[in-house]
C-alpha cells in the first residue's frame, strides 16, 4: 500500500538546526516534495527531489534516498518565522501521478 | 512569478445557497486542481483538470461542481452543502498533470475559507 510517515510535532531553538524526517512506501515513486504551511495559510513549495542526494536552497536542504524510502528536510539557522507545519508529499505513478501526502510535522521554534 | 489567485478569501453560506469559488493563474500551466483541507490534516485532492478537461474526480459529491472556462481559470460551484463541508479550499496549478520534471511542481493559491451554516 501507500504510506508516508513523518513526526507529528518537533520543537527546536531559534538559531539551531532541525531535521524533519519522512519515510514513504509507494508503488510508483516519481518525486518527493516538501511544503511549508503556516497556520491559516496555504502550503508553499520548498523543495523537490527525484534523484538520490542533497538539494540545497539557502537555509533549507532536502535529502532523498530512494532505496531506503527516506527523505529529510534540514532547516539551518532557525528563525521564529520557521514555526509552521512541514508537509512531505510523494508523487506516485500508480495514483495518476498525483501527490500522496504525509500528515505534516508541526515545528515549534522557541527563543 | 508563481502566483495562483483565489476569490473570495472567506465565504459563509447557508445550506440552501449556491455560490462559487474562483481561481486564476497566468503561468501558462496546463493542469489545475481543487483540494480541500480540514484543520490539522493534509490537503485532500478533489479534482484535476488537464488541458481544460476534467481528468480526475476523486469521488467528490455532486454538490461540488468544477468548471474550467479556459486554461487560466478554474471555478468550483457549490450547492446544497453541508456543515461538514466547511474547510479551506485550495486551488493549485502545475505545468502538466503528469510527469516527473521539477517544473511540474504544484503551486497553491492562498485558499478560500468556506463556512457552511
Amino acid at each position: 500500500g501507500q504510506n508516508i510517515d513523518q513526526p507529528t510535532e518537533m520543537t527546536a531553538t531559534e538559531g539551531a538546526i532541525v531535521q524533519i524526517n519522512c519515510t514513504y512506501q509507494t508503488s510508483g515513486f516519481n518525486g518527493l516534495f516538501w511544503y511549508q504551511q503556516h497556520a491559516g495559510e496555504a502550503p508553499t513549495f520548498l523543495s523537490y527531489n527525484v534523484l538520490d542526494g542533497l538539494e540545497e536552497k539557502g537555509r533549507f536542504s532536502s535529502f532523498l534516498s530512494r532505496s531506503k524510502g527516506y527523505s529529510y528536510l534540514l532547516l539551518k539557522e532557525l528563525q521564529m518565522k520557521d514555526s509552521a507545519s512541514y508537509l512531505c508529499a510523494v508523487r506516485d505513478r500508480s495514483s495518476n501521478y498525483q501527490l500522496i501526502w504525509g500528515a505534516g510535522t508541526k515545528l515549534i521554534i522557541k527563543p | 512569478d508563481t502566483e495562483v489567485t483565489q476569490t473570495p478569501k472567506h465565504l459563509v453560506m447557508g445550506m440552501t445557497n449556491k455560490k462559487s469559488l474562483k481561481c486564476e493563474q497566468h503561468m501558462g500551466h496546463r493542469a489545475m486542481y481543487w483540494y480541500k483541507q480540514k484543520a490539522k490534516k493534509p490537503p485532500e485532492l478533489m479534482f484535476v483538470y488537464s488541458y481544460e478537461k476534467l481528468s480526475i474526480n476523486e469521488s467528490v459529491p455532486s454538490r461540488f461542481s468544477p468548471e474550467c472556462p479556459n486554461s487560466s481559470l478554474l471555478n468550483l460551484h457549490l450547492h446544497a452543502l453541508q456543515p461538514e463541508d466547511s474547510a479551506l479550499y485550495l486551488c493549485a496549478s502545475s505545468q502538466e498533470a503528469r510527469g516527473s520534471s521539477s517544473g511540474n511542481t504544484i503551486y497553491f493559491g492562498e485558499g478560500s475559507w468556506l463556512t457552511v451554516v
